[in-house]
């Protein structure tokens, strides 16, 4: 079984702290992802990253950067917290086969509060 | 702009009826759509797509139909059971987009004994 954990799941920050969010995946995907989910507005894809030290911009990527030192490894990095980012981030893992989509299996969550 | 949309936000099914679940897209280019399956406190489990190619696709229980004119697909669950009840995200890519996908707002399914 795919296995994507997530560092925490739950977080309390003070706006302006340095946040980091650390996800993990053990099936040797190519693929990594950060969403958030907010109700009444689904799943946001904040960056992604095909390789390792690759990454993309994802729908809203303002306020987050990201960093793949290693393959199983993603972060999200939030520079400086603000109230506008207390949301569920969730983590994501796929193969990248590049002749089709292959499922993603995402990790448990991690509910973010910035005070 | 909201590529992907679930217009409902919650539907509420007796146990062993049909549960239907609809789900509306914007770019013609998406080519696979993928259902996930959320409970509290977990991260969202895939649970069933279809391709472009095809109208329907169909496993146990769930059945996802795709009418690519009208740019909508839908999700059935026959019966319901109380154990179905989840927020159901509907999702859209395309083949080459490096399996980024776009989710849609979900609907809370709730079924009822």
């Amino acid at each position: 079984d795919v296995k994507v954990t997530q560092s925490s799941r739950y977080l309390v920050k003070r706006t302006g702290e340095k946040v980091f969010l650390e996800c993990v995946q053990d099936m040797d995907h190519e693929n990594m992802f950060w969403y958030r989910q907010d109700p009444g507005l689904g799943l946001r894809l904040i960056y992604f990253s095909y390789d390792v030290k690759m990454k993309e911009k994802g729908d809203i990527p303002e306020g987050y950067s990201v960093s793949r030192e290693k393959k199983e490894r993603f972060s999200l990095i939030l520079e400086s917290a603000s109230t506008n980012q207390t949301s569920m981030y969730l983590c994501a893992s796929s193969l990248l086969t590049g002749t089709r989509l292959d499922t993603q299996y995402f990790g448990p969550g991690t509910r973010l509060t910035v005070l | 702009d909201q590529q992907v949309k679930q217009n409902s936000p919650s539907l509420s099914v007796q146990e062993g009826r049909i549960s239907i679940l609809n789900c509306d897209y914007t770019n013609s280019m998406f080519d696979y759509f993928l259902w996930y399956k959320k409970y509290p406190a977990e991260g969202p489990t895939f649970l069933i797509s279809i391709s472009s190619i095809k109208d329907k696709n169909e496993d146990g229980r769930f059945t996802v139909f795709l009418n690519k004119s009208a740019k909508h697909l839908s999700l059935h669950i026959v019966p319901s059971q109380p154990g179905d009840s989840a927020v159901y995200f509907c999702a859209a890519g395309f083949t080459g987009g490096g399996n980024k996908l776009t989710f849609g707002t979900g609907t809370q399914l709730k079924v009822e004994l």
